[in-house]
């Protein structure tokens, strides 16, 4: 989705937090936001989602910014098993998503 | 639970041949979806169901088609089917009644067209 952008790429070292940020300037007011993340040769699996207030799950933290324009996904501490691409999604009143083109994290031991 | 199964795993299809992807889920959702990913991109909805009977279009459904006579099936066909359409294929289903806004993915199709 070309309104969805994120950085190609991003590092992190072993049990460090990690904070993956997303931009969706034009997303609408009934708009989900969500994480999924993608290991080689798999499908996407779900990861979080959230519509205005902050988020906390067992796997992660996804932090909304206030006016809705952004949003990052916290990986408290990061783990070998954590490497993959992470996408931001956004999703209608329709629930279909529309994928961001995914940020790969590579996680240092 | 076998989730989402999709086959084959791989196919390589000439120019001009049609094909049809299987994605069968036992979770008895309702909700159904077909998307495409090409490399070093993100997946775009092709297909959706909200259940048997009803499909309706995504982001790019030219050059496919897709059925849904039960809730467990939602078989995706490809017509003549054209380089540009390499690309791996994934199923995914949903409960938004239950799970909202949780989707469960296939392992996806791996499709050359040469």
């Amino acid at each position: 989705d070309a309104k969805t952008t994120q950085p190609n790429s991003m590092e992190s070292n072993e049990e460090e937090p990690v904070h993956l940020p997303c931009n969706h300037s034009t997303i609408s007011g009934t708009d989900y936001i969500h994480w999924y993340r993608q290991l080689p040769s798999q499908g996407p699996e779900y990861v979080i989602h959230g519509l205005t207030s902050n988020v906390n799950n067992r796997m992660a933290s996804l932090a909304i910014a206030e006016d809705r324009k952004s949003s990052t996904l916290i990986l408290h501490r990061a783990t070998l098993r954590d490497a993959a691409v992470y996408y931001c999604i956004r999703s209608n009143t329709g629930n279909q998503f529309y994928f961001g083109t995914g940020t790969s994290l590579t996680v240092i031991p | 639970n076998a989730g989402v199964t999709q086959t084959p795993k791989f196919r390589i299809l000439k120019i001009g041949q049609s094909m049809t992807l299987q994605c069968t889920q036992d979770m008895n959702h309702n909700y159904m979806y077909w998307y495409r990913q090409d490399p070093g991109m993100g997946l775009k909805l092709i297909y959706y169901s909200v259940g048997a009977g009803i499909t309706d279009k995504g982001e790019v459904p030219n050059g496919y088609n897709v059925s849904r006579s039960t809730t467990e099936d939602f078989p995706l066909r490809l017509e003549l089917a054209a380089p540009s359409q390499t690309s791996v294929y994934f199923c995914a289903s949903s409960a938004p009644e239950t799970m909202p806004y949780e989707q469960y993915f296939g392992p996806g199709t791996r499709l050359t067209v040469t």
